[in-house]
């Protein structure tokens, strides 16, 4: 089966430095992502992991271990803007990799 | 033109009655993608389009029934439905490369109530 497990809610300070983990078990690993999502609105792109090591994007980075079905989202110089619910997203082999799985997401909330 | 757009907005239906969802890319995309989204719950998969054709069910009840007229147009028809198909319905869509879909492109979705 598939299985993707995330913090609930985390809290971070305005321009701190704060660490999303995922964790996955999936039988055919062939991505992940990781999405945004501001409350009422649609999910948007972060970045995308298919191989081991980190990916960096501005702000934001996001790493990868596939041993280990571990990934984390890395937000640095928080913003108030950044308060908003973080999916960690498996595309699944098994099927073309026409599925993704989402994780609950992690909400968080940036305070001044 | 880089958004996926759903109409309408918001829908109040009761349970007797039969509507669309709408929903329309022109990124080329040739993945397209229903789910529902319930508060505070990750998105769920429904449906996947691949060109055009219906590549993934998840066991839909069939009150939900998808349609992809072409390769820009994703439709959702709904009848008979219940109270608990309340929720936020997503469409997205994603490029096809080397046989396998890049990241998704989430319309703004559509909110609907089932009275």
């Amino acid at each position: 089966g598939q299985n993707i497990d995330q913090p609930t809610e985390m809290t971070a300070t305005e321009g701190a430095i704060v660490q999303i983990n995922c964790t996955y078990q999936t039988s055919g690993f062939n991505g992940l992502f990781w999405y945004q999502q501001h409350a009422g609105e649609a999910p948007t792109f972060l970045s995308y992991n298919v191989l081991d090591g980190l990916e960096e994007k501005g702000r934001f980075s996001s790493f990868l271990s596939r041993s280990k079905g571990y990934s984390y989202l890395l937000l640095k110089e928080l913003q108030m803007k950044d308060s908003a619910s973080y999916l960690c997203a498996v595309r699944d082999r098994n099927t073309g990799g026409f599925k993704t799985i989402f994780g609950a997401g992690t909400r968080l909330f940036v305070k001044a | 033109d880089t958004e996926v757009t759903q109409t309408p907005k918001h829908l109040v239906m009761g349970m007797t009655n039969k509507k669309s969802l709408k929903c329309e890319q022109h990124m080329g995309h040739r993945a397209m993608y229903w789910y529902k989204q319930k508060a505070k719950k990750p998105p769920e998969l429904m449906f996947v389009y691949s060109y055009e054709k219906l590549s993934i069910n998840e066991s839909v009840p069939s009150r939900f029934s998808p349609e992809c007229p072409n390769s820009s147009l994703l439709n959702l028809h709904l009848h008979a439905l219940q109270p608990e198909d309340s929720a936020l319905y997503l469409c997205a869509s994603s490029q096809i490369a080397g046989g396998r879909p890049d990241e998704q492109f989430f319309g703004p979705g559509t909110r609907l109530t089932v009275l």
